[in-house]
């Protein structure tokens, strides 16, 4: 069985600083992925970041990067330099090898982007 | 290019009745999924089709709930005898391959609401 949690429900940020989100995870899976979504409030999902449990660098996409620490089984978010436009729920998510469809979700961390 | 749509955007019925919400996934697509939604809640894995493989069902809450997919490609969730705890959002994804590292992208999603 796999599980995600985060424990943040709710994080408020000021513009152009960075703010890390964190994501840990259990799984007995040996090969998994790791994923970041954010949820604005219009309500569509859109992929941010994708993490390989066999990749040895952290993945990075723009302002966005994903610290990766397999043994500590953790997979936060760093979103660098925040803009207004990042306000929203942001979504960790990982699927493992013994099912690729079966995506687990976290429960989400809000975030509020303040000027 | 068009992305993953679904209809109807917003369904309200009442209790009891029998409901199917529609998934358009996009061109070329093999992999297709349906999470819930509910209100200021993570995402809810349902069920998954992958190719002309069998579904992986294991996410269905009751046995009110079913899904087909149709020659590979449009989806059909089906609800019978809604029940007010069935409302949510109704969210649908697809993928290229279904794969480890791949990508979902998800539709706008259907807004239920049981009277």
């Amino acid at each position: 069985a796999q599980k995600i949690t985060q424990t943040q429900p709710g994080m408020f940020v000021q513009e152009k600083e960075a703010v890390t989100l964190d994501c840990t995870y259990d799984t007995s899976d040996q090969s998994y992925g790791l994923f970041w979504y954010k949820q604005p409030s219009s309500g569509e999902m859109i992929f941010l970041i994708y993490q390989g449990s066999y990749d040895e660098q952290n993945a990075t996409e723009g302002r966005y990067s994903l610290n990766f620490q397999k043994a500590r089984k953790s997979a936060n978010l760093v979103i660098s330099a925040s803009q207004l436009g990042d306000s929203a729920m942001y979504f960790c998510a990982m699927r493992g090898s013994d099912s690729w469809g079966k995506f687990q979700f976290g429960a989400g961390t809000q975030v509020v982007v303040t000027p | 290019g068009a992305g993953v749509s679904q209809s109807p955007s917003n369904k309200v019925t009442e209790k009891g009745k029998d409901v199917e919400l529609r998934c358009d996934p996009i061109s070329g697509h093999t992999a297709l999924y349906w999470y819930r939604q509910s209100l200021g809640q993570g995402l809810e894995f349902l069920i998954y089709f992958q190719g002309n493989s069998a579904p992986d069902k294991s996410g269905l809450p009751s046995d009110r709930f079913s899904a087909e997919r149709t020659g590979g490609s449009v989806s059909t969730l089906t609800i019978q005898r809604t029940q007010q705890e069935d409302s949510a959002v109704y969210l649908c994804a697809s993928s290229f391959s279904g794969g480890g590292t791949d990508t979902q992208y998800f539709g706008p999603g259907t807004r239920l609401t049981v009277l």
